[in-house]
């Protein structure tokens, strides 16, 4: 069974950087082929793609963003991560990973406000 | 970037009634190893997004056979046959075949 969820601050001031943990189960990102990816919502809006990294350690950035995304993974504790720099309040979003594209954690909202 | 154009914005539909769903992408969501990363995804309020179909036409598991999916190269459509309530919500679009990868706008499946 593979689930996904993911962890973060919950709130943060603007212009701090964001840390995001997404802590798997139920598959190996040292296998062949395994992906997760970081996806966002704002509240009452679409699904926005922010990046993936690969089994390989391969890394996709949305281009919009890119300046300010970092992904990275711990194969051994089963983990992925997602940093963004320079937050600000149009980034306040329910933040997603998934193992694309069939599971998804429940998401974590981060709220950046002063 | 691939353009997805997911129409319509809203779908007012009856219960046991037929809903169909567009997404239309700006460039071929065919791979080059001859798939087409093309899913569709409900989602409920408060919840994550939740998988119906992949690669255009697979039910994912525990799917009701009321959804179907059909489409190739760049025009794609859900339908949903004999609504229920459960399935009112958020329908998107995902093409995962290219970088960046993108989502529909959305389409708001609700109640006549």
């Amino acid at each position: 069974q593979v689930t996904l969820k993911e962890s973060g601050p919950g709130i943060l001031q603007p212009s701090q950087a964001l840390s995001l943990t997404c802590t798997f189960s139920g598959f190996s990102l040292s296998t062949y082929g395994m992906r997760v990816s970081w996806i966002r919502q704002p509240s009452g809006k679409g699904l926005e793609w922010l990046a993936t990294i690969d089994w390989d350690d391969d890394k996709y950035y949305n281009p919009s963003l890119k300046s300010r995304l970092t992904v990275s993974k711990d194969t051994s504790n089963n983990q992925a991560f997602l940093k963004i720099t320079s937050m600000d309040s149009a980034d306040t979003a329910t933040y997603y990973c998934a193992w694309s594209p069939a599971y998804w954690g429940q998401g974590t909202l981060v709220t950046v406000s002063s | 970037d691939v353009v997805m154009t997911q129409t319509p914005v809203s779908l007012p539909v009856s219960l046991g009634g037929q809903a169909s769903i567009s997404c239309r992408s700006s460039q071929s969501l065919v791979h080059s190893n001859g798939n087409t990363y093309l899913h569709w995804y409900l989602q409920k309020p408060g919840q994550s997004p939740q998988l119906l179909i992949y690669r255009v036409s697979n039910r994912f598991s525990g799917v009701p056979d009321r959804f179907s999916g059909s489409g190739s190269g760049t025009d794609f459509t859900l339908k949903i046959s004999r609504v229920e309530p459960e399935d009112l919500g958020d329908y998107y679009c995902l093409q995962s075949t290219h970088f960046p990868n993108t989502f529909g706008a959305g389409t708001k499946l609700e109640l006549k």
